[in-house]
């Protein structure tokens, strides 16, 4: 199967670190995305991980892969007011891209 | 920035009308993508191209239908609307094999009344 998941929601105060999750079913994935959706918008590209990479640090953003869980996340750092929004992990697969669930992120001030 | 376009980006309309969503882009991708969002949030690819006359559908089952006899237009028709309809719609395309990233377009919000 193709499912992505992803919590639903979370919440964070200004400042402080966000930690989205994601899980995904297939482990021939090479490719496996961010993206942010701000309200009344398209998606757009946060960063991206291969599937050989544990890591990847792009500013304030971090990314890890356990590729054994089939585990990704992101994480962001000193979060702003301006991050609120939706994430979504994304993979591709037999070249369809497959989206999670989508976390919605909130930032109290 | 991206070059992918969505018209309209709100319509509303009554049931039983024949509407057509367009997506064009200008970056000469071969792979488009027609997504429905739901208000909850959760994206569902509804349809797919490979290239010039090449469609599929994809993972949730959708009464709208695609053509793509250019590269760079990707319309989404829906022969007869009803309210179950009604929802977000969200045009993406790629280019070429393994890493390239998704744009998307703005979408467009049907309601349908």
């Amino acid at each position: 199967g193709e499912d992505v998941e992803q919590s639903l929601f979370l919440s964070v105060r200004e400042g402080d670190s966000s930690v989205i999750n994601c899980t995904y079913t297939d482990s021939s994935s090479t490719y496996l995305y961010w993206y942010k959706q701000e309200p009344g918008a398209g998606l757009q590209l946060l960063t991206y991980i291969f599937s050989n990479m544990d890591m990847k640090q792009d500013q304030r953003l971090t990314v890890l892969l356990n590729k054994k869980d089939k585990h990704l996340s992101l994480r962001i750092a000193d979060t702003q007011t301006g991050d609120s929004a939706i994430y979504f992990c994304a993979e591709i697969l037999y070249q369809k891209v497959t989206f999670g669930t989508g976390t919605k992120l909130q930032v109290i001030p | 920035e991206a070059d992918i376009y969505q018209t309209p980006r709100y319509l509303v309309i009554g049931t039983g009308k024949k509407i057509t969503l367009e997506c064009s882009q200008t970056m000469g991708h071969d792979k488009m993508y027609w997504y429905q969002q739901d208000p909850g949030m959760e994206l569902h690819l509804i349809h797919y191209s490979y290239g010039v006359n090449s469609t599929e559908k994809g993972d949730l089952s959708s009464e709208s239908t695609v053509s793509r006899i250019r590269t760079e237009h990707f319309p989404l028709t829906l022969e007869s609307a009803r309210p179950s309809h009604t929802s977000q719609y969200l045009c993406a395309s790629r280019a070429g094999q393994g890493y390239t990233e998704a744009f998307f377009g703005q979408g467009t919000r049907l309601t349908v009344v």
